[in-house]
């Protein structure tokens, strides 16, 4: 049961564009979304969070929407960079189930210079 | 943000030997946690790393395959035991420092033949 799921496996998007990286939740009971970043051979960076008691939280080019009611949020970038070029991967906690985090399958994001 | 390295960064390993990866992390952490990625999939929790008492493991993944130690607030360990191909995967250490967040660590790529 894919409690998160990512349904775009990858993304291509022209250099100053912006990037829309989309992901829904099954499990009414998350309460914290998160987005990581993830480059060949490295472990995945954190990026930005939200907290299911707010619908947007910007961080520069980087904001993260959540939409409740459909248990959908997404992350935009803009302007995307070549160097944003990664796997993007969302991740949900329970904070009532020791913080666990439940991961999507991933997209992956190409900035085309 | 914490220092977080992994040994080895890289393996390749015989059907039916194990192999024990190494985590340290820079300052003292009450939560590590243990994932694996298996090739084009997400990131799948393996078990939480507790100081001072056994590692609590998800479904799907048990002690015997996955030893864990966690000796001090600083280090832990993950061995994958009786390897087989299946296993073949980057195993990736974790701590939360913040109440969601949680930093990853390199990752270990682990290709079993």
């Amino acid at each position: 049961d894919q409690q998160v799921k990512q349904n775009s496996p990858s993304l291509s998007v022209q250099e100053g564009r912006i990037s829309i990286l989309n992901c829904d939740y099954t499990n009414s009971m998350f309460d914290y979304f998160l987005w990581y970043k993830k480059y060949p051979a490295e472990g995945p960076t954190f990026l930005i969070s939200i907290s299911s008691i707010k619908d947007k939280n910007e961080d520069g080019r980087f904001t993260v929407f959540l939409n409740k009611s459909a248990k959908h949020l997404s992350l935009h970038i803009v302007p995307s960079q070549p160097g944003d070029s990664a796997v993007y991967f969302c991740a949900a906690s329970d904070s009532g189930n020791t913080g666990k985090l439940i991961f999507g399958q991933g997209t992956t994001l190409q900035v085309k210079p | 943000s914490a220092v977080i390295s992994q040994k080895p960064s890289r393996d390749i390993c015989q059907r039916g030997t194990s192999l024990t990866i190494q985590c340290q992390v820079d300052s003292q952490v009450t939560m590590m946690f243990w994932y694996r990625q298996q090739p084009g999939q997400s990131l799948t929790l393996i078990a939480t790393a507790n100081q001072g008492s056994e590692a609590t493991y998800e479904s799907g993944f048990v002690i015997d395959k996955f030893p864990i130690s966690r000796p001090n607030l600083t280090f832990s360990t993950l061995t994958v035991s009786n390897m087989s191909p299946e296993d073949s995967s980057i195993y990736l250490c974790s701590l939360r420092l913040g109440p969601h967040e949680q930093f990853f660590g390199p990752g270990t790529r682990l290709t079993v033949l």
